[in-house]
Parts: C-alpha cells; structure tokens; sequence
C-alpha cells in the first residue's frame, strides 16, 4: 500500500539492548524525519533527512544514530536502549524541504525499555 | 529560535458547542503554520495550513484558523464540535526551507468532548 508505513508497531527491550525502528515511505519524498512523542513534551525532532546520504541532527539526537541509504527508508537505531528513550517515536516525510508542504505521519511505534 | 506555545493543555466541551484552541508562535520570519490531529493510538493528521493570502483558512472536518501577525497567533476553531473530535491537537511552525527545513511542534492541547 501506499503510503508511510513503521514497524514494528510496539516493541520491548532491556536497557542496553540495541534496537532498530524501521520507516519506509513509498511516495520518494525527498525528506524524512523523526520525532518522539511524550507527555509534557509534545514531539520533539531528533534527526532529519534532506536526501539519500544526507542526515542532520534534531532536538534531541543524542543517544540516537539514523542512515538513509536510500531515499524511501529511514531507519532510526538506538545504539544502547536506556529507560528514557521509553516513548512514542514517529516517522514522517514531506515532499520536498520547503515550508509550504505538509509532512505525512506514520502510525507510530510504542518502545518500552524496561 | 522558533517555538509554538499551546497554552491550554486539556479542553473540555460539550458536543454542540463551540471550540477554540489556541497557538502562539516565535518566528522571525514569515511563518509558516499548521494544525495536526491524533486521535487515540494513530499518527498525526493534517488538519489545514498557513502559508500566505487570506488570514482565515479552511480545513478538514469544519475546521478554520485564523492568522494573526499581530498576536503572532493561529488559533483553531470550530463551530459545534461533535464527539469524535475528541483527540489531541498540536500546533506547528516550519523553518527556513532548504537543509534545514523542519517542523516545530507545539506541545499538544487534549481536547474532551462531553455528551
């Protein structure tokens, strides 16, 4: 189907544990984000793609690393899980880099880090 | 830097009646502005966006917003809210476009609907 789609949808990991958080979109929007979601703190970013090969850190990066091999996917790896990273996390991407467009949001993925 | 203030973090209405829910945003430029929706357990959902023209914008489900440059203000309205409205709304500004386009978000405003 078309469209942007995450997985998994929910996810459990012991501290320390590595873990990925695919995205993948099937439109070839050009940008593509990533934020987490928490209470008390709305989405916040933490990192972005303009293109393929092209990252940039967001609000909140640290303890986080992305890659971008190809344009249509976008996966966000925590490197050593901590309970802090408990959150909702959200991927999204939007046409092209200027303020004008709307970013599309994918469902969502629940990590719990216990 | 820019940001979004949503002061009111939860709202309750009875379905029938009107809403309002309000943004306020620092940007040094010319904003460009959205409203998103998330109902329960789902992602985000364009509700309408701001670019330029007219001050008052029309979006999805009966919503508007009016743009305020004087208040720095884009508040959200609706004029007889019904029961699956109730989700949470967030308030957002995107940045300079280029590499650093973005988006920033509000913190949420939790809209109730009461029967």
């Amino acid at each position: 189907d078309a469209g942007i789609t995450q997985s998994p949808r929910y996810k459990i990991t012991e501290t320390g544990r590595q873990v990925t958080l695919m995205c993948h979109q099937t439109w070839s929007h050009s940008y593509m984000f990533w934020y987490r979601q928490d209470l008390g703190h709305g989405l916040r970013l933490i990192y972005y793609s303009a293109a393929a090969d092209i990252t940039d850190k967001g609000e909140v990066p640290d303890g986080y690393v992305v890659s971008r091999s190809k344009t249509e996917n976008f996966p966000l790896t925590l490197e050593s899980a901590t309970r802090s990273q408990t959150s909702v996390y959200f991927c999204a991407s939007s046409v092209q880099g200027a303020r004008n467009t709307e970013a599309f949001f994918g469902q969502g993925t629940r990590l719990t880090v216990v | 830097a820019q940001s979004v203030t949503q002061p009111d973090i939860h709202i309750t209405v009875s379905e029938g009646a009107s809403l309002e829910l309000r943004c306020n945003y620092s940007y040094g430029a010319t904003p460009y502005l959205f409203w998103y929706v998330q109902s329960p357990g789902q992602g985000l959902q364009l509700l309408l966006k701001y670019f330029s023209g007219d001050t008052l914008v029309q979006g999805i489900k009966g919503f508007e917003a009016e743009f305020k440059r004087s208040q720095s203000s884009f508040n959200l309205r609706k004029p007889s809210v019904h029961w699956s409205d109730a989700a949470e709304y967030f308030c957002a500004v995107a940045t300079s476009g280029g590499s650093n386009y973005k988006l920033t978000f509000g913190k949420g405003t939790l809209l109730t609907v009461n029967p």
